[in-house]
């Protein structure tokens, strides 16, 4: 059974402090790892897929990085803002086996404090 | 609004009744996923359809379940005879293009399902 795990679960920071949250993943069969912000009553928004070793993508104040060796990527965001409070989930694509799903960690459930 | 629409936004049933939830993809889109969310849980995947056919349905149940996206018209993901332990948010996403294509799969906003 594959599995993806995400830390912390949860993450309280003040307005304008900097945070960072993890997401792991099956290092073999790797195909790609997909990032989406969630916000409450609204529908997960695709922030990044990513593919390449070494690989790090930005937007805005959000980035991310992804070492598929060790099966690790990280998001960071930049001077939170409130309006960042949401739950980040990642998604791991594989090779092989099922064809169309994406296995998605239970996410990170960031609140920004103004 | 050219997001994936899923409808309805809520539905309740009665153990026993059946649940018809649809979704109509993103415009240009034909490649339509089914994920459910249960309390206290992650997004699992259900079933992987294209136009008029099922992909991989390995997610879903063997029985009671059922999806369908045809030629023309919404996907549908059929729940018959509910039980309570289907009580869950059902979402629907749609690409462009399949798997391995460096796309991310776009969500709607979701059923929530409930029964009684």
């Amino acid at each position: 059974i594959l599995n993806v795990e995400q830390s912390p679960q949860s993450l309280h920071v003040q307005e304008g402090d900097s945070t960072n949250f993890t997401c792991s993943f099956p290092s073999s069969n790797f195909y790609a790892l997909h990032w989406y912000r969630w916000e409450t009553a609204k529908s997960p928004e695709a922030l990044f897929v990513m593919t390449l070793n070494g690989d790090e993508k930005k937007k805005g104040r959000i980035s991310a990085t992804l070492n598929t060796k060790e099966g690790y990527s990280y998001l960071y965001i930049k001077g939170s803002q409130p309006e960042d409070s949401a739950t980040y989930l990642c998604a791991f694509e594989g090779y092989g086996g099922s064809q169309g799903n994406l296995i998605f960690g239970k996410g990170t459930k960031l609140s920004v404090k103004p | 609004n050219a997001g994936v629409m899923q409808n309805p936004r809520h539905l309740v049933r009665r153990r026993g009744q059946e649940a018809r939830l649809r979704c109509s993809p993103m415009k240009g889109h034909s490649h339509v996923y089914w994920y459910r969310q249960l309390p206290e849980e992650g997004l699992k995947f259900m079933v992987y359809l294209q136009k008029e056919n099922i992909i991989d349905e390995s997610g879903m149940p063997k029985e009671r379940f059922s999806a369908e996206f045809p030629k023309e018209g919404p996907s549908i993901l059929r729940i018959q005879q509910v039980v309570r332990g289907d009580s869950a948010a059902y979402f629907c996403a749609s690409s462009q293009q399949g798997k391995y294509s460096n796309q991310p799969q776009h969500f709607g906003d979701g059923t929530r399902l409930s029964i009684l």
